[in-house]
């Protein structure tokens, strides 16, 4: 167990629909990420939140936000959703302090889009 | 653009032999090199790291060797278990603001009894 929780484990909905995912990161833990897990694109960057600010962004569409809340808790809002975005998205969370990177995964979401 | 490449894609190994999983990066600015293993249904596990200011690391029956002047860094698992049946993903980062994994393709392990 990584110390990193997300909820759901499954989301199954239609497209055109809006989600949202939830992370709460391991205690004391000030970073969070977020990946995309799919069968033709592999484990890809979305965004990173540090201390509730936003810290960099990857390859993430227009239709999806983040959010970090001040208890530290972490949000990825996927709207408009479509057939592709059909994936396992995976929230990960490090100190982040000094040359220390170590990143702990979570358990991830299962999201089906039909 | 694909800045880790991993291979092989796939890699079957029987039991107590060595597996061996490369990967090769472009981006000098790379600092921080991870392997993390993944089992089906779960996330992935930080299973080794190096820096690249040493050349090897050694962890139990995990041993990640780094070529800084070829940008190639490799995983070696040793005397194999069925329990190491596994995805393995190598990863790089920088250490600045800015420290997302860029992760290569994955190597689906398999292990024979």
């Amino acid at each position: 167990d990584s110390g990193v929780t997300q909820t759901p484990k499954h989301l199954i909905t239609a497209t055109g629909q809006r989600v949202t995912l939830r992370c709460s990161p391991r205690s004391g833990d000030l970073s969070v990420y977020w990946y995309q897990q799919s069968l033709d694109q592999g484990l890809q960057f979305l965004i990173q939140y540090y201390n509730g600010e936003e810290r960099a962004k990857g390859n993430i569409l227009e239709r999806f936000s983040a959010q970090q809340f001040p208890d530290l808790h972490s949000e990825l809002n996927l709207s408009s959703l479509e057939l592709g975005d059909s994936a396992l998205y995976f929230c990960a969370s490090s100190v982040y302090s000094g040359d220390y990177n170590e990143q702990f995964f979570g358990p991830g979401t299962r999201l089906t889009v039909l | 653009q694909q800045q880790v490449k991993q291979s092989p894609q796939s890699l079957i190994v029987q039991k107590g032999g060595i597996s061996i999983i490369n990967c090769a990066y472009e981006n000098t600015a790379f600092d921080y090199f991870p392997w993390y293993q993944q089992f089906p249904g779960k996330g992935p596990a930080l299973l080794i790291a190096i820096r690249p200011d040493v050349s090897e690391k050694k962890e139990g029956r995990f041993t990640i060797s780094f070529n800084k002047s070829a940008k190639q860094f490799s995983l070696h698992i040793m005397d194999s278990q069925p329990g190491d049946s596994a995805t393995y993903f190598c990863a790089a980062s920088y250490s600045g603001s800015a420290r997302q994994l860029t992760f290569g393709s994955g190597t689906q392990l398999t292990v024979l009894p």
